[in-house]
């Protein structure tokens, strides 16, 4: 059975730092892109962040360029998600979610995390 | 960025009703659209890829249409577990955006 779960959200003060995780179990983590979403409270989906299976690309919607960091470790079935110079706007449910892309090209998000909440307030 | 935006945003029926949802790319997205359905407090869940294609496990009652700019969802016959808020979102190119979801409520 697929299971992501996601750790590390809390509160945390505007410009401060926050490191996010998602462990990976039931399928082979290193053969799959992998991403993070958020849905702040009582708002939509925004993708955030995705990443290649071996690291080598990394994407990110541009209002979290230059301060988040997407990353994984294969060995540990992990993926991290490193977020710095935090802002109010950025609270929000974060969840994990694999990046399935099928052969013919097309591709979804196949499997979720439960989500873990980040607030960002002083 | 691709801009999703769906219609309505909330929508009341009841058990039983066919029930039609749509979703529109701000630019030619061929058939990379994705749907899914959230219910409060959970994580979304994949009920259709490609614009056409029902996910393993998801009931036949749900089923998707369209190509280019325009798409739907149909849910043929409403369930008391189908009311939830559905999110289309497009594949074509990154930032895989969302649109901004359809609020599906009891009538």
């Amino acid at each position: 059975e697929v299971q992501l779960v996601e750790s590390g959200g809390g509160l945390v003060q505007p410009g401060g730092s926050l490191r996010l995780s998602c462990a990976a179990s039931g399928f082979t983590f290193s053969s799959y892109w992998m991403s993070w979403v958020r849905q702040a409270p009582g708002k939509g989906l925004e993708w955030v962040a995705n990443i290649k299976q071996d690291g080598s690309e990394k994407y990110y919607v541009d209002s979290v360029k230059g301060r988040f960091t997407i990353s994984r470790d294969n060995a540990k079935n992990s993926l991290y998600l490193q977020m710095n110079s935090l802002r109010a706007e950025d609270t929000a449910v974060y969840y994990c979610a694999r990046w399935y892309n099928w052969n013919d090209g097309f591709s979804n998000f196949d499997y979720w995390g439960q989500g873990t909440l980040v607030t960002v307030s002083s | 960025d691709i801009q999703m935006t769906q219609s309505p945003s909330s929508l009341s029926a009841s058990v039983g009703d066919r029930v039609t949802i749509t979703c529109r790319a701000s630019q030619s997205i061929s058939s990379y659209l994705n749907w899914y359905q959230q219910k409060p407090g959970k994580a979304p869940k994949l009920l259709i890829y490609a614009a056409s294609s029902l996910q393993s496990g998801v009931p036949s009652r749900f089923s998707g249409s369209g190509s280019g700019t325009d798409f739907t969802l149909t849910i043929s016959s409403l369930q008391p577990e189908d009311f939830a808020t559905y999110y289309c979102q497009q594949s074509y190119s990154t930032p895989g955006t969302f649109g901004q979801g359809t609020r599906l409520e009891i009538k």
